[in-house]
C-alpha cells in the first residue's frame, strides 16, 4: 500500500541552527500538508500546499517555516532559526481531492528535538 | 470546521466490541464525517469516513445518527494493538479548506 515516508526519523539540533525535514508524498497525491505535535499535545495544523504553492497557513507557520517541493517526489519543511518550543513531532501529510472530500494519509513522523 | 465532542478516555476488554461516539451538532450538509487513530509514537491513520449512510470497512464501521448530529465508531472485536487515540473529524468539501482540525480525541484503553 502506498505511503507517505519521511526523514530523518529523529534529529537533535542547537537552538538557532537550520533545519530542514523531507517527505515523499504519495505519488499521485496533490496536497501537501505538514502538521506537529508537541509531546502529550494535539496534533496541529502548520500548512498546506498545493500546485507549487501554500494554500492555508496557520498561525503556528512564521517566517521562521517555508516549505518547498523541490522536485516531482519531494517536499520539505524549513525551520530556519530554531527555537526551543520546535521541538515536536512534525508529521507530512497527502491528498487526493475527490468528490467526497479528501483523505488525508500521514507520515510517521520525524521527531526534532532542540537543545 | 464544525466543532466535535468526543469523551476523553474509554477502555475496553479484548475482543469484545468497542463503541466510540463522537458529537457533531453544528455539521453542515456538506460536511463528512473522518476518523482517524493516533498508536503511541505514530501518525494519525485514517479508520473511516462517511456522510449520511452507515460505512463499513476491514477495520471498523461508522454509524451516522438519521440527523447527523452524532456519529459512533465502531470496532467489532478489541484487540490489544487498537489501543489508541482515536479522532473525530469534519471535513467541509465546499469550504475550500482542506485541512484537518484535530481535536484532543478518545484515549482507547483495551484490557487483556
Amino acid at each position: 500500500e502506498p505511503e507517505v515516508t519521511q526523514t530523518p526519523s529523529h534529529q537533535v539540533t542547537q537552538m538557532g541552527q537550520e533545519v530542514i525535514l523531507r517527505c515523499v508524498p504519495i505519488s499521485n497525491h496533490l496536497y501537501f500538508y505538514w502538521y506537529r505535535q508537541i509531546l502529550g499535545q494535539k496534533v496541529e495544523f502548520l500548512v498546506s500546499f498545493y500546485n507549487n504553492e501554500i494554500s492555508e497557513k496557520s498561525e503556528i507557520f512564521d517566517d521562521q517555516f517555508s516549505v518547498e517541493r523541490p522536485d516531482g517526489s519531494n517536499f520539505t519543511l524549513k525551520i530556519r532559526s530554531t527555537k526551543l518550543e520546535d521541538s515536536a513531532m512534525y508529521f507530512c501529510a497527502s491528498s487526493f481531492i475527490t468528490s467526497s472530500g479528501n483523505t488525508i494519509y500521514f507520515g510517521e513522523g520525524s521527531w526534532l528535538t532542540v537543545v | 470546521d464544525a466543532k466535535t465532542t468526543q469523551p476523553n478516555s474509554m477502555e475496553s476488554n479484548e475482543e469484545e466490541p468497542v463503541h466510540l461516539p463522537c458529537n457533531h451538532s453544528t455539521i453542515s450538509g456538506t460536511d463528512y464525517i473522518h476518523w482517524y487513530r493516533q498508536l503511541p509514537s505514530q501518525g494519525p491513520e485514517y479508520v473511516i469516513h462517511g456522510l449520511t449512510s452507515n460505512v463499513n470497512n476491514r477495520m471498523a464501521s461508522l454509524a451516522i445518527a438519521e440527523d447527523r448530529k452524532s456519529s459512533t465508531l465502531i470496532l467489532h472485536r478489541a484487540t490489544l494493538r487498537d489501543a489508541a487515540v482515536y479522532y473525530c473529524i469534519l471535513r467541509s468539501t465546499t469550504s475550500g479548506t482542506y485541512k484537518y482540525i484535530f481535536g484532543t480525541g478518545t484515549r482507547l484503553k483495551v484490557l487483556a
